[in-house]
């Protein structure tokens, strides 16, 4: 069973970087096909999809936070990670990291990638 | 980029009630489309992709369907745990797999 714990800081000063880090157990992260996923949700409202990256250690991020994001990750670790810079009060948000997949037709055409399993989920604050 | 839009927004109903959710996209996604349960406090749990595959270790009481632009979620006999908040999220369109802005299942 596929498990991500995600961990760091719970209060960040606006201006600062934010960085967390997610720990993978119960699998490989440099496993084909898996794409490791930051998403967040702002208190109370609806998921927000960051990027993600791949255990080759390409990445694809967000349009709305590309300049302010970067991730990164640690194979030998089974740990990927999210930074996220220049903060304000609007990056408050639960960040979850999961695991996306691949699927696939009959034919081997990539149909689309799914979120399979999530971890937890960890509060993030930012203010001074 | 392509928006989704879910309805309704909210809903109340009883265990045992018969419930459906739309999910629609602001453009032909085929059946790129997944369904997530969100439990309050907790992470999503995915019940469905590709429209209608449901996935591992979900009970059979959810089933979904639809294609192009319109999607639905229904869920057969509404248990407790079943009491929370429903999101969808398009899996193959680039710039960013977006998700819905959720439907909420309360107690009536």
């Amino acid at each position: 069973q596929v498990q991500l714990q995600e961990s760091g800081p719970g209060l960040v000063k606006p201006s600062q970087t934010l960085s967390l880090t997610c720990t993978v157990s119960g699998g490989s992260i440099s496993s084909s096909g898996h794409y490791w996923t930051w998403i967040r949700q702002h208190p109370g409202t609806g998921l927000e999809w960051i990027g993600y990256i791949y255990y080759s250690g390409t990445t694809y991020y967000n349009p709305s936070l590309n300049s302010r994001v970067t991730m990164s990750v640690d194979t030998s670790r089974d740990q990927f990670s999210l930074n996220l810079s220049s903060v304000t009060a609007a990056d408050t948000a639960v960040y979850y990291c999961a695991r996306g997949e691949d699927y696939y037709d009959s034919r081997g055409s990539r149909l689309g990638q799914y979120l399979d399993y999530w971890g937890q989920g960890i509060l993030v604050t930012v203010s001074s | 980029d392509i928006q989704l839009t879910q309805s309704p927004s909210f809903l109340s109903a009883s265990v045992g009630d018969r419930v459906t959710i739309t999910c629609r996209a602001s453009q032909d996604i085929s059946n790129s489309l997944a369904w997530y349960r969100q439990e309050p406090g907790k992470a999503p749990r995915l019940l469905i992709y590709a429209a209608s595959t449901l996935q591992v270790g979900v009970p059979s009481r959810f089933s979904g369907s639809g294609s192009g632009t319109e999607f639905t979620l229904t869920i057969s006999s509404l248990q407790p745990e079943d009491f929370a908040t429903y999101y969808c999220q398009q899996l193959n369109s680039y710039p960013s797999f977006t998700f819905g802005p959720g439907t909420k299942v309360d107690v009536k």
